[in-house]
């Protein structure tokens, strides 16, 4: 099955720099990566998704980027901001909606005002 | 519009117990899935009902069973509970087919 390694698991900045989160997968059949947001106390919420057919999607500060050779993908965000301070999931699966995704473990990022 | 609600927000068992969870979509949407949270394993699929059936099924022990309702509703439910089946549990709804999933805040058993 599916494999999906996330790093870091932790991730500390100052406010305002850049940040990047990068995963990997396994199955090369994985045709979609989604990229969650979970606060506390909440469920997560999807903040930007790639399929493989695109390498990169910007949303405002929000950017994927996907290597289907190597089997990797990264998210990164710039001009951090303290509310950018959550656990945000990587995952991977082989198409959206009707899907079996499987998530990495997550990386807890903390923004330092 | 509301988004997905689970109830109860938290619960507590112990072990041998049964317990039934509840989800209620966002309205319209008629797939709704489940997920168990933990710090050891992470966020692992359950499964997914669509119009009632269920349509996938992730890699859990026959303990763990759902079903959903005509009105989309679903409930999940877990017999002879165990240790390590304490977890957040969270629901989420999509209107099926290539369309976003929507999560709920997520029920939070712990089993003594």
């Amino acid at each position: 099955g599916e494999n999906v390694e996330q790093h870091p698991s932790t991730l500390s900045v100052q406010e305002g720099d850049s940040a990047v989160i990068k995963c990997t997968y396994s199955d090369s059949a994985s045709n979609y990566f989604p990229w969650y947001k979970q606060e506390l106390g909440k469920g997560p919420q999807l903040i930007i998704d790639i399929r493989s057919n695109v390498g990169e999607k910007k949303d405002q500060r929000i950017a994927v980027t996907l290597n289907k050779t190597a089997k990797h993908f990264s998210l990164h965000i710039t001009e951090t901001q303290p509310e950018d301070s959550a656990v945000y999931f990587c995952a991977a699966s082989r198409r959206r909606g009707s899907y079996i995704p499987t998530f990495g473990r997550g990386t807890s990022l903390i923004v330092h005002p | 519009k509301a988004g997905v609600t689970q109830t109860p927000r938290y619960l507590i068992k112990t072990r041998g117990q049964q317990v039934t969870l509840s989800c209620s979509p966002i309205s319209g949407h008629r797939s709704v899935s489940w997920y168990q949270q933990t710090p050891g394993q992470g966020l692992q699929f359950l499964f997914e009902y669509f119009s009632e059936t269920q349509r996938n099924k992730g890699n859990f022990p026959g303990r763990f069973s759902g079903r959903q309702f005509s009105n989309s509703r679903s409930e999940m439910n877990v017999s002879t509970l165990e240790l390590g089946d304490s977890a957040l549990y969270l629901c989420a709804s999509s209107l099926g087919g290539d369309n976003e999933q929507f999560f709920g805040p997520g029920t939070r058993l712990t089993v003594l």
